[in-house]
């Protein structure tokens, strides 16, 4: 069964850093989307992407963040300079045509010291 | 008010027992619905879309009222297994716009 991959599965920086998080949406998929959650509160929207541009961002998504898909299969989110309250469980979505269902990767887990 | 609210519980529920979970949701505009499933530090991983007919997939059950803005997810002869928090989750639109979700149901089943 297809699935999303993401990498690394924990990533621990230093304040101020600059992290790149990589996911692999499952491979026929058109939509991708990148969401956090913090330990202990519920999964929060960061960014939808299709078609080579960003389709939707909420207010988290500030300009501290950007996303590129860099060739035919990566997915990527980078934080420029991370802050503590960055630190979070970082998920990866794609959904295929239609759009509908989103099926999350295993998530990055994020820890900023 | 919350745009998903959930009872956060814990529900403790024996083996073979039937447990439902209520979600409300804030904006009219929703127009798809799901229920998702998440086990400690995991990812959420889709249980099933709620239809507005109500579905059924094996032993789970979904409802939607909308005219009370309300999704019902009923699990019958619990397993052990089921353990996990629930997710209800919402989305403006059936295209690829954002799912909000609710905080979470935690369902504990014991032997």
């Amino acid at each position: 069964e297809p699935e999303v991959t993401q990498t690394p599965s924990h990533q621990v920086t230093q304040m101020g850093q600059e992290v790149i998080l990589r996911c692999v949406p499952i491979s026929n998929h058109l939509y991708f989307y990148w969401y956090r959650q913090i330990l202990g509160q519920k999964v929060e929207f960061l960014v939808s992407f299709y078609n080579n541009e960003i389709s939707e961002k909420s207010e988290i998504f500030d300009d501290q963040f950007s996303v590129e898909r860099p060739d035919g299969s990566n997915f990527t989110l980078k934080i420029r300079s991370t802050k503590l309250e960055d630190s979070a469980m970082y998920f990866c979505a794609s959904s295929g045509i239609g759009g509908n269902e989103q099926y999350f990767g295993p998530g990055t887990r994020l820890t900023v010291t | 008010r919350k745009e998903v609210e959930q009872d956060p519980g814990p529900f403790n529920v024996p083996e073979g027992a039937t447990v439902a979970f209520n979600c409300t949701y804030s904006n009219s505009a929703s127009q798809s619905f799901f229920w998702y499933r998440q086990d400690c530090r995991k990812e959420p991983k889709l249980l099933m879309s709620v239809y507005s007919s109500g579905n059924e997939d094996g032993r789970f059950t979904a409802q939607l009222n909308r005219a009370s803005q309300y999704i019902s997810l009923l699990i019958r002869d619990s397993k052990l297994s089921d353990s996990a928090t629930y997710l209800c989750v919402v989305k403006a639109d059936t295209g690829f716009q954002k799912l909000v979700f609710g905080t979470g149901t935690r369902l504990l089943v014991s032997p």
